[in-house]
């Protein structure tokens, strides 16, 4: 069954630190997406980057990358230079097929991040 | 920007209720889902639709139901809402071909049923 995992319920990190949320999938399938969202305390999904399954080169949106290894099935999102305003919960999903099933997301248990001044 | 609103942030009810969430979006997108968010659970698939009148059950489609009228709007329905369906409700929107493209979400409901 296709799945992904967390395995950090809660981090803490140092202001201007970097830090990297980890995030193993599972599937059978060879097209498939990755994505990271952010939702801070008020509740709102914040779409944060995306990653293709062919994509060759990891993919970047200013101080988020995505640590892609596809042969160990992880995808690690690293936040560069956190900010106080990075304290949220993030939540790694995976796609399945292009367009499957009208492209359903997966999500994993997500991972509460705490930046301390 | 793509905007997908819920009808309310917060809704209190009482056991056996019936109750309509509400979520319009704005940007003609085919797909909609709903999705209840639990601590430590994350966020699982209630229901899904790619089409007007079209449905299709997620992994938790127990004690709910959806209604899909008009291209914008998809309803979800709790038809006797029991305690155990308290949680955070969040709906969200997607193009039907666009295999980039992220889910939009709104603001989510915290329903919770007393």
């Amino acid at each position: 069954a296709q799945k992904i995992t967390q395995t950090q319920p809660g981090m803490f990190v140092q202001e201007k630190e970097a830090v990297t949320l980890d995030c193993t999938y599972d599937t059978s399938d060879q097209s498939y997406g990755l994505f990271w969202y952010k939702q801070p305390s008020s509740g709102e999904m914040i779409f944060l980057i995306y990653q293709g399954s062919y994509d060759e080169q990891n993919a970047t949106e200013g101080r988020y990358s995505l640590n892609f290894q596809k042969a160990r099935k992880s995808a690690n999102l690293v936040i560069s230079a956190s900010q106080l305003g990075d304290s949220a919960m993030y939540f790694c999903a995976m796609r399945e097929g292009l367009l499957l099933q009208g492209g359903k997301l997966i999500f994993g248990q997500g991972t509460e991040l705490s930046v301390k001044p | 920007d793509v905007k997908v609103t819920q009808s309310s942030r917060y809704l209190v009810k009482r056991t056996g209720e019936k109750v309509f969430l509400e979520c319009v979006q704005d940007m003609d997108h085919e797909n909609m889902f709903w999705y209840r968010q639990d601590p430590g659970l994350g966020l699982r698939l209630i229901y899904f639709s790619y089409d007007v009148k079209m449905k299709e059950k997620g992994d938790i489609p127990e004690g709910y139901s959806v209604s899909r009228e008009k291209k914008e709007r998809f309803s979800l329905i709790l038809e006797s809402a029991s305690t155990n369906q308290t949680s955070m409700y969040l709906c969200a929107s997607s193009p039907l071909d666009r295999a980039k493209q992220p889910q939009h979400f709104g603001d989510g409901t915290r329903l919770s049923i007393l």
